[in-house]
């Protein structure tokens, strides 16, 4: 199976300030990893498919990038409503799996 | 819209069966691509994969927990059924279904509680 570290676990953050959050798998999958937000008490939302192919109607200051083992989320200039958890999946091989999950709070 | 709802019982005991419903609208399991998938989330803690059925009725499950996951679909009631045997307090948490398209997970139910206890 493949397990996806991400890293780090938390990050404190002041309001406009990039973000940056790490995701690397245990093997080689393409570009075949997803972003996830999950505010508290919601179901997880999609943000990023495909390692960088934005999804319509979120914001633009998300961005993805990577391929093969690593894998990066960008927020640029956070806001005060992206506080959340953050978490990668991939779907290269099955069983599909997630991250750990990295909590993003504002300082 | 799509959309989806999880059903099922709130608390079960050690050791009973668990049988939770996923029921969608807006959008059909018969049409080729789609997806309805499983997923939980301890309290606190991350996402899990646990079970995954196709339109073609195709069915993959977690490696550590597929010998007690069974995952089937009604289409004509539109609903995907997970059962997970022998339940344990480390199986607590909130069960989560979710559709998608081939390789996605797209859109995503409410969650349903389940507390595990004697």
């Amino acid at each position: 199976d493949i397990v996806l570290k991400q890293s780090p676990d938390l990050q404190s953050v002041t309001p406009k300030e990039r973000v940056t959050i790490t995701c690397r798998a245990s093997q080689r999958i393409g570009s075949s990893l997803q972003w996830y937000q999950q505010k508290p008490n919601q179901s997880p939302k999609l943000l990023i498919k495909f390692g960088s192919q934005s999804i319509s109607g979120v914001p633009s200051r998300f961005r993805g990038s990577g391929s093969g083992t690593d894998f990066t989320l960008t927020i640029d200039s956070l806001e005060v409503e992206d506080a959340a958890t953050y978490y990668c999946q991939q779907s290269a091989g099955l069983p599909f799996s997630f991250g750990g999950g990295t909590k993003v709070e504002i300082k | 819209q799509v959309t989806l709802k999880e059903s099922g019982p709130a608390r079960v005991n050690p050791t009973q069966t668990l049988t939770l419903t996923c029921t969608y609208s807006g959008f059909s399991l018969e049409s080729h691509g789609m997806r309805v998938t499983w997923i939980r989330q301890p309290p606190g803690k991350a996402l899990e994969w646990l079970a995954r059925i196709d339109w073609e009725d195709d069915k993959f499950y977690s490696t550590s927990l597929k010998t007690r996951l069974t995952i089937f679909k009604d289409t004509s009631k539109k609903e995907v059924v997970l059962t997970m045997t022998n339940m344990h307090p480390v199986d607590t948490g909130t069960y989560y279904c979710a559709q998608g398209s081939y390789d996605l997970i797209e859109n995503w139910g409410q969650g349903t509680r389940v507390t595990v206890s004697s």
